[in-house]
Parts: structure tokens; C-alpha cells; sequence
């Protein structure tokens, strides 16, 4: 277990309108990452942050912002959704001990944008 | 850029026939990682394996194993006498050959579904 929650886990929400999504680990992981998950399109990463504060794009990163203040929380924001972002959100991690080149998965938040 | 094509989208076995599962990966580096990752129905992502680029043994881990060959870009996932609880969708997926902070690149993901 890699102490990884996200929150909410659901959400709906309405075009135009901001969410933000959060990730939470327990581990003083630094390497974190969100990805989202569509149907035909496997995992497709975001953003990355590789420390408190650093951050970098990832493949689909057009609509969406990420904040790290801290080690153990990496938000992701969605600044005005869209329908075509109405997808499965995944938070990972690496660097676990032992296993450090693996990235291990939160449960997954489930974003409707009616 | 990096690509993994996972040509299968669903495959339907019987319990206890074997699965072979497909990826075939793009990439312009000499050096690289390989993994596979299961996703129950349940949702959660669960890591099965990594291979270094380097190491092309084949692994075996109970009923499932491996088999890596860089000279085609293939990184297929065996699963011998299937059960009902292999149920789940197999993701391919590639990253970059660092100490951390590998960012992956996943293949679309191979549904299989296991009979009784």
C-alpha cells in the first residue's frame, strides 16, 4: 500500500466551472503525477511534479493547472470544464523504497462534466 | 516520441486456456523501461511487472509470465490456465531509462475476460 488517496472520488459538475482535484500521499514520495483515462486511450499523463513547487506538462495538458505547496499534496485544477474532460483521474507515485522506477496508482476520481 | 500499441482491445477466454497478450512499443532510445499493470473491474491499477531494456530474460512469476524481445519491440504478457479472476483490462506501458521520475507512456489497454 503507497498511502495514496484521492479526493472526491466523484464529482459532477457543469461546464464552464472550476474543479480542482486533489491528491494526498502518506510517504514523502517525490516524484508525483496525474494522468486520466479514457476509453482506446490507456492512461495519458497530464502533468508531473518532480518537488515541492517544481512541475512540468505532460502529454494532454491544455485546460488543466497543477500545484504542489507541499510534499504530500499535488492538486490538479481543471480551470473551466469541458465535456471532453469527463474522464477517470489517476494520481501516482514513485520512488518507493525498493522499487523506486514503478509508479503506484491512487484509486482513481470519477469526473462527469455535464 | 514514445508509443505502445496494444492491437488487442478484448479477448474472450475459457478458464483455464492460456492468454497471450500483445505490445509492441516505439522508441528512440537505446535504454528504456517496460511494464505491465492490471486493472480489475474494480478500478484500482495494480503494477505486475517492470523490465530493464538490457535484460532480456524471460520471467516467470506463477502463472504468469513474460516475454521480452528488444530485436521486434515486443513485450507480451502470458497468462497460463486462466482463471475467472483474471478478469481485467492489461495495460502495456514504456518510460524513459532514468533513476526516477519516469514519466510512462501506457498502450490502450487489452480487456480480457475469463469464462467459467
Amino acid at each position: 500500500d503507497a498511502g495514496i488517496t484521492q479526493s472526491p472520488r466523484h464529482k459532477v459538475t457543469e461546464t464552464g466551472t472550476p474543479v480542482t482535484l486533489r491528491c494526498h500521499q502518506t510517504e514523502n514520495h517525490r516524484y508525483m503525477y496525474w494522468y486520466r483515462q479514457d476509453p482506446g486511450h490507456g492512461l495519458r499523463l497530464i502533468h508531473y511534479s518532480y518537488g515541492v513547487k517544481d512541475t512540468d506538462k505532460g502529454e494532454v495538458s491544455d485546460g488543466y493547472s497543477v500545484s504542489r505547496s507541499k510534499t504530500e499534496d499535488f492538486l490538479l485544477t481543471l480551470e473551466s470544464a469541458t465535456s471532453s474532460q469527463t474522464s477517470v483521474y489517476f494520481c501516482a507515485i514513485s520512488g518507493v523504497a525498493g522499487a523506486a522506477y514503478e509508479q503506484y496508482f491512487g484509486p482513481g476520481t470519477r469526473l462527469t462534466v455535464t | 516520441a514514445q508509443k505502445v500499441t496494444q492491437a488487442q482491445t478484448e479477448i474472450s477466454v475459457v478458464e483455464k486456456e492460456d492468454v497471450t497478450l500483445d505490445c509492441v512499443y516505439e522508441t528512440r532510445d537505446t535504454t528504456y523501461y517496460l511494464f505491465w499493470y492490471k486493472q480489475p473491474p474494480s478500478g484500482e491499477l495494480v503494477f505486475l511487472i517492470r523490465r530493464n531494456s538490457f535484460d532480456e530474460q524471460n520471467e516467470i512469476s506463477g502463472r504468469y509470465s513474460w516475454n521480452f524481445q528488444k530485436s521486434t519491440s515486443s513485450f507480451n504478457f502470458t497468462i497460463t490456465a486462466s482463471q475467472v479472476v483474471d478478469s481485467a483490462v492489461y495495460f502495456c506501458a514504456l518510460s524513459e531509462y532514468k533513476a526516477a521520475g519516469n514519466k510512462l507512456t501506457f498502450g490502450g489497454g487489452t480487456r480480457v475476460l475469463v469464462k467459467p
